[in-house]
Formats: C-alpha cells, structure tokens, sequence
C-alpha cells in the first residue's frame, strides 16, 4: 500500500459546484497533514493545514479522520480560479522533517 | 520580501554533464528541501538539511549530491551518474515544529532541467 493514497481524478466540475477530494494514508503514527495546491508548471502552494478536529477556511473544509486514516478536502461554490492540482501531504515519521506526498488529483472548474 | 528562490528557471545540459542548481531563502528556516516531480507524478525527496553542514539522504538520492555551508544556500548538483535527469526540481524550505506543531514547507520557483 503507498504511503498516501488519492483520488486518481481528473474532476471536471461547473462554476458553483462542490467538490470532495479523498486521500489515505497507510502509517498510523503520522502526525501532521496538509493540503497544497499547485497550479500547471508552477511549485505546491499551501492551502490548509488538516486539524484532528476539523477545519475550515472560506469555501474550503478539511476534514481528518484518524481511525480510518482518511483525509477529506471539501470545495464548496467552486470557481474558475480553483483549477489546479491538490496535493495531499502527510508527515509520516515522528520527529522527522520529511513530508510525503501524494500524486494529486486535477480539478477543472468549467464556465 | 521574504522567500525561495531557485535558479534558473530552465536549464539545458548534455548528457554526461554534470549541473548545479542553486536554491537560496531568506526565511531564517533551518531545513531545506530538494524534490524532484516528474509527469503525473508526486513529488519525492532527493535530499533534505535540517542544519548547516548536515544532510540526509532521501528516497531519490542516487545521482545527486549536496551541500548545506550556510543556511541561506542548500544546492543540488545532478551528476552524469542519474540516469534520468530531465525533470522538474523544486526547493523548499521549513522551521522544525515543536512536538505536535506542524511544519509545513514552502517552495521556490523550481528549475525545468532538460537533458539532451
């Protein structure tokens, strides 16, 4: 099993749409996750970190469900603008600085 | 402005030659980061520095090497040893968490390496 799993996509989507992106992670002891964005031929841009309890910024909710070593991204009235690629990220070994990502999945927002 | 910044933003070698790409931050983080992203694929580590003249290798290491003499710099040199070299490399940088903390990691630009 990979170490952090996602949705393989792409998700084509209109303007105004909500959209759930799930990921899986296979090491129990994992400590910290996030979500990225990164747009076409550009480098990954945070989006949020993922809170045990849950948490939301705007139009974005993400969601962590430890036993089922689950993470959830929700898009609520997406736009044009959220086209991009969302990376989950989780760091998986205790005390260390390395993250692990996952390959992506795509989203086009379309008019 | 505080930030990464990698150079250049395309590069074209020789099979067989060796390249250093140059990766700079003003952030005052401890830790640096070296990925390499190929087409439809996640990110992997090539080599991360937690300190100065202190690195660690990691899932990708085979052909590249490192330096880490000041904590601003942290280059990447792709040897003629990496079989695949023609790729997209970007930098990154973070401040070690406390227990529990998160540490997120920032990007530079990246470099396009193209191999002929």
């Amino acid at each position: 099993r990979k170490e952090v799993e996602q949705d393989p996509g792409p998700f084509n989507v209109p303007e105004g749409a909500t959209v759930a992106f799930n990921c899986t992670y296979s090491n129990s002891a994992s400590q910290s996750f996030f979500w990225y964005r990164q747009d076409c031929r550009k480098e990954p841009k945070l989006l949020m970190s993922v809170y045990s309890s849950g948490n939301e910024d705007g139009r974005f909710t993400a969601q962590l469900n430890r036993a089922s070593q689950y993470i959830s991204l929700l898009i609520r009235d997406s736009k044009l603008s959220d086209s991009a690629t969302y990376l989950c990220v989780v760091k998986v070994e205790s005390g260390s600085e390395k993250l692990v990502f996952g390959k992506g999945t795509k989203l086009t927002v379309n008019p | 402005d505080g930030g990464i910044t990698q150079s250049p933003k395309y590069l074209f070698r020789k099979e067989g030659q060796n390249v250093t790409l140059s990766c700079e931050q003003n952030l005052n983080h401890d830790a640096m980061y070296w990925y390499r992203q190929d087409p439809g694929q996640g990110l992997r580590l090539i080599y991360y520095s937690q300190i100065v003249n202190d690195f660690q290798k990691g899932d990708i290491a085979e052909g590249y090497s490192v330096s880490r003499e000041k904590k601003e710099s942290f280059p990447l040199t792709v040897t003629s040893a990496q079989k695949n070299p023609t790729a997209f490399y970007l930098c990154a940088s973070s401040t070690p968490g406390d227990r529990g903390s998160y540490n997120e990691q920032f990007f530079g630009p990246g470099t396009r390496l193209t191999v002929l």
